[in-house]
């Protein structure tokens, strides 16, 4: 079945430690996303990826960056500069970039003490 | 800054009523609407999407745009008690490849 995995699903780790999240897609889908959620909030957009080797800067990227070296792949590495990194991680993809409908993988909840 | 609001709720309906989520957004280029739902803990599900003007059904739901108010709408007739949570609108504009969601409407569908 193609779909979207993230992993894990939980991430605990300690304060100044670089993290990185996982997110594969079998879809064939060209574009990729990251969005952060905190409690009661909506989606903010953290980066984003039309193209292999190629991708942008959301609304929140201070404290984050990504790689796009293959279609199917878009890790997210939550670094130390990240002030208040204790979230939930979703990652998206869709078919092409404009006015596509998200479909969006089962999340990473990151909690970091 | 384009802006999209929704009343975070919580909205409670009685089962077998309608329920009506609003959505506003600040732009005028707005080009396509997305109404998702998010059960507690999960991540978001496409509901609906709508490009015209006028209204949209999928069996229970319907969508329904109002370009020159700038509002979206989403309709659930027949309220179940599994229709309960909470609902994001996601809009984007003409030449740009990012989704704006709104905070999202809680939803209680009371037995």
């Amino acid at each position: 079945d193609g779909g979207i995995t993230q992993s894990p699903k939980y991430l605990f780790r300690k304060e100044g430690q670089n993290v990185t999240l996982s997110c594969e897609q079998n879809l064939n889908h060209d574009a990729m996303y990251w969005y952060r959620q905190d409690p009661g909030q909506g989606l903010r957009l953290i980066y984003y990826s039309q193209i292999v080797n190629d991708f942008q800067k959301g609304d929140i990227a201070e404290g984050y960056s990504v790689s796009r070296e293959k279609k199917e792949s878009f890790p997210l590495t939550v670094t130390s500069a990240q002030k208040n990194p204790t979230a939930f991680y979703l990652c998206a993809s869709s078919p092409r970039a404009i006015s596509s409908p998200l479909h969006f993988g089962n999340g990473t909840r990151l909690t970091v003490t | 800054q384009k802006e999209v609001e929704q009343n975070s709720g919580p909205l409670s309906v009685p089962e077998g009523a309608i329920a009506s989520l609003n959505c506003t957004y600040s732009d005028r280029g707005s080009q396509s609407f997305f109404w998702y739902r998010q059960y507690s803990g999960k991540s978001p599900e496409l509901i609906m999407f709508i490009y015209s003007n006028g209204d949209k059904e999928d069996g229970r739901f319907t969508a329904q745009l109002n370009k020159a108010s700038q509002y979206v709408s989403l309709l659930i007739r027949d309220s179940q008690p599994s229709d309960s949570a909470t609902y994001l609108c996601a809009v984007s504009y003409f030449g740009n490849e990012k989704l704006t969601f709104g905070t999202g409407t809680r939803l209680t569908i009371i037995p």
